[in-house]
């Protein structure tokens, strides 16, 4: 089966960079993405990564190492209104033919 | 250049009776996912449809679970003889392939007393 795993919350400071890691479990790989999750309201497609390297987006960046089996979002120039959840999401083949979640990283972030 | 809906946003309902669940996924999009999501929790996966057909049911919880998608556009999620426990926001989701990037819905709060 799949499983995704990263850490449950992470704290920095407005202006700083943060990172938030990901390994993932699953038969085959399709891809690995990353949604934002302010509370109260619905995830928010972040970044997508099917090769192995990083995709840069303005302040987010997402790398994948599929060797590894591991990605990681960082997130630059923080401001306050990144503080969210952040989920990594696997899909993969055959019998893991679909897309699930991890958990969530709740993102802390200090004035 | 509507998104995706879902109605009703919030549901009340007494244990053991029965819900739907509406999923209105954006034109065009031919895979359908639908999931549950807990406080604190990441969104679990249910099922999903490509076009019509499940492709994937194998998130269902139990056989009181059950999803149609009859003409590949609107899904509708039901849920027989209502658990406390399957209080939570039910999410769906649209993609126009596979892989690539979901667009959610606002999500349906169910609230099973």
């Amino acid at each position: 089966g799949q499983s995704l795993e990263q850490p449950s919350e992470v704290t920095a400071v407005e202006g700083a960079i943060v990172q938030i890691n990901c390994t993932y479990q699953t038969s085959g790989f399709y891809g690995l993405s990353w949604y934002q999750q302010h509370d109260g309201g619905a995830p928010t497609f972040l970044s997508y990564n099917a090769l192995d390297g990083l995709e840069e987006t303005g302040r987010f960046s997402s790398f994948l190492s599929r060797s590894d089996s591991y990605g990681y979002l960082l997130l630059q120039e923080l401001q306050m209104k990144d503080s969210a959840s952040y989920f990594c999401a696997v899909r993969g083949e055959g019998r893991d033919d679909k897309i699930i979640f991890g958990k969530g990283t709740r993102l802390h972030i200090l004035p | 250049g509507a998104g995706v809906s879902q109605t009703p946003s919030n549901k009340v309902t007494e244990k053991g009776k029965y819900v739907e669940l509406r999923c209105d996924p954006i034109s065009g999009h031919t895979a359908l996912y639908w999931y549950r999501q807990s406080l604190g929790q990441g969104p679990e996966f249910l099922i999903y449809f490509q076009g019509t057909g499940a492709a994937d049911d194998s998130g269902l919880p139990n056989d009181r679970f059950f999803a149609v998608r009859p003409e590949g556009s609107v899904s509708t999620l039901k849920i027989q003889r209502t658990e406390r426990g399957d209080s939570a926001v039910y999410l769906c989701a649209s993609s126009a392939a596979l892989a690539g990037e979901q667009f959610f819905g606002p999500g349906t709060r169910l609230t099973v007393l």
